[in-house]
């Protein structure tokens, strides 16, 4: 069973990088598949932020391109998200998940992790 | 950017009710199209997806329609474990998702 779990801090502060990682377990990242991050402010709609695949292509969501990096690490079966500048509008839960593969670079989201709720403020 | 609008943003209905959810993508997306289904505090779980096949272990109650800029999600007979809410996302160029829609209780 394919199982996927963020970890990094709850608090961000403003301006500051927000750093997670998501663990998968049951699966190895090198098989294949995209690995992606989405976040989800309170109260709102998801929002996809970028994906990668095993050998590091990436894509971003345009409109936080210039602030996102998504990195992967196959000999620790994780990949990471940092997300540069942040302010308050940042604040959400971000789930990792992976990616059934539709067209080069999307997909749709077959698994997730539970999410895990980041929080900018001084 | 794709755009996807979702219609109606909530419905109230009741158990055993047919409800019926729409999509339109602000450009044609072919059958790029996936339905997801979110319960408060927990991750979206994928209910269809390339626009009409079910997920496995989706009951089939769950289905999917459509193609080009215009979908549907049609549930044939609410439970309550149904109430929820629900998104779709497109995967034809980038990735985004409707706003949502809210399953209430009538």
């Amino acid at each position: 069973q394919v199982q996927l779990q963020e970890s990094g801090p709850g608090l961000v502060k403003p301006s500051e990088t927000l750093s997670l990682t998501c663990t998968v377990s049951g699966y190895s990242i090198s098989s294949g598949y995209y690995w992606g991050w989405i976040r989800q402010p309170p109260g709102k709609g998801l929002e996809w932020i970028g994906s990668i695949y095993h050998s590091g292509s990436t894509y971003y969501n345009p409109s936080l391109k210039s602030r996102v990096t998504i990195s992967v690490d196959t000999s620790k079966n994780h990949f990471s998200l940092k997300l540069s500048s942040v302010t308050a509008a940042d604040t959400a839960v971000y789930y990792c998940a992976r990616v059934r593969i539709a067209v080069a670079g999307t997909g749709y989201f077959d698994y997730w992790g539970q999410g895990t709720l980041v929080t900018v403020s001084s | 950017d794709i755009q996807m609008t979702q219609s109606p943003s909530s419905v109230s209905a009741s158990v055993g009710d047919r409800v019926t959810i729409t999509c339109r993508a602000s450009q044609g997306i072919s059958s790029w199209l996936a339905w997801y289904q979110q319960k408060p505090g927990k991750a979206p779980k994928l209910l269809i997806y390339a626009a009409s096949s079910l997920q496995s272990g989706v009951p089939s109650r769950f289905s999917g329609s459509g193609s080009g800029a215009d979908f549907t999600l049609t549930i044939s007979s609410l439970q309550p474990e149904d109430f929820a809410t629900y998104y779709c996302q497109q995967a034809n160029s980038f990735l985004s998702f409707g706003q949502g829609t809210k399953v209430e209780i009538k």
